[in-house]
């Protein structure tokens, strides 16, 4: 069965201060890693698909990386507005849902 | 506004009563998935429809069913509420029949907060 572990569960940053958050993964052949923004009360933003190995993409102050084990979650230079869970998930072959981790909860301080 | 439409936003009911949440997806949008998410389990898959027809399914309650129509809007039922069904549920859609999601990957909507007293 797949399984998402995410670490830390909880960060608290200063502002600008920059961090990597953690989604190590297993699953039955890698269809897709999915990085997802949720605030409180609302649903998962889509935020990147990674597909293979070596991969990266970026959004503003945001960038994934995923390796054959784990995907970083690398935040440069964090506002206040940043602040959210950030969610991992991963999909395989053999079947079409989502797999999610229990989230990393990030605040950044002013 | 992702595009994801869930109603009611907020349900309170008692204890062994029956609710049905809606979700109306993406235009164009074929699959929709249905999510639970507590505080101490995350989000957790319960079913997936495409085109109208069972796809997958996860850890969901007999207590629990779900249809997708003609229209491609879907509805989830849940009955014999128990205080432990308490929890957000989330409707995703996504352009494909599933895989990766498309490029925009699987839009979740707002979400429905369901209190079972």
């Amino acid at each position: 069965e797949d399984q998402v572990t995410q670490s830390p569960e909880a960060l608290r940053l200063q502002e600008g201060e920059s961090s990597s958050l953690n989604c190590s993964y297993t699953v039955s052949g890698l269809r897709g890693l999915f990085w997802y923004r949720q605030d409180p009360g609302k649903g998962p933003e889509f935020l990147f698909t990674l597909y293979s190995a070596g991969e990266e993409k970026e959004k503003e102050r945001l960038k994934a990386t995923l390796t054959k084990k784990e995907s970083f979650l690398h935040i440069t230079a964090p506002k206040p507005e940043d602040s959210a869970t950030y969610l991992c998930a991963v999909a395989n072959f053999g079947n079409e849902k989502l797999t999610f981790g229990t989230g990393t909860r990030l605040t950044i301080i002013p | 506004d992702s595009g994801v439409t869930q109603t009611p936003k907020h349900l309170i009911t008692a204890t062994g009563q029956r609710v049905t949440l809606r979700c109306s997806p993406r235009s164009g949008d074929l699959s929709v998935y249905w999510y639970q998410q507590s505080l101490d389990q995350g989000l957790q898959f319960l079913i997936q429809y495409y085109n109208g027809e069972e796809r997958a399914k996860g850890n969901i309650l007999e207590r629990f069913s779900a249809q997708q129509f003609p229209d491609l809007h879907s509805e989830l039922n849940l009955s014999s509420l128990e205080l432990g069904d308490s929890a957000l549920y989330f409707c995703a859609s996504s352009a494909l029949g599933g895989g990766t999601g498309g490029r925009y990957g699987y839009t979740f909507g707002s979400g429905t907060r369901l209190t079972v007293v």
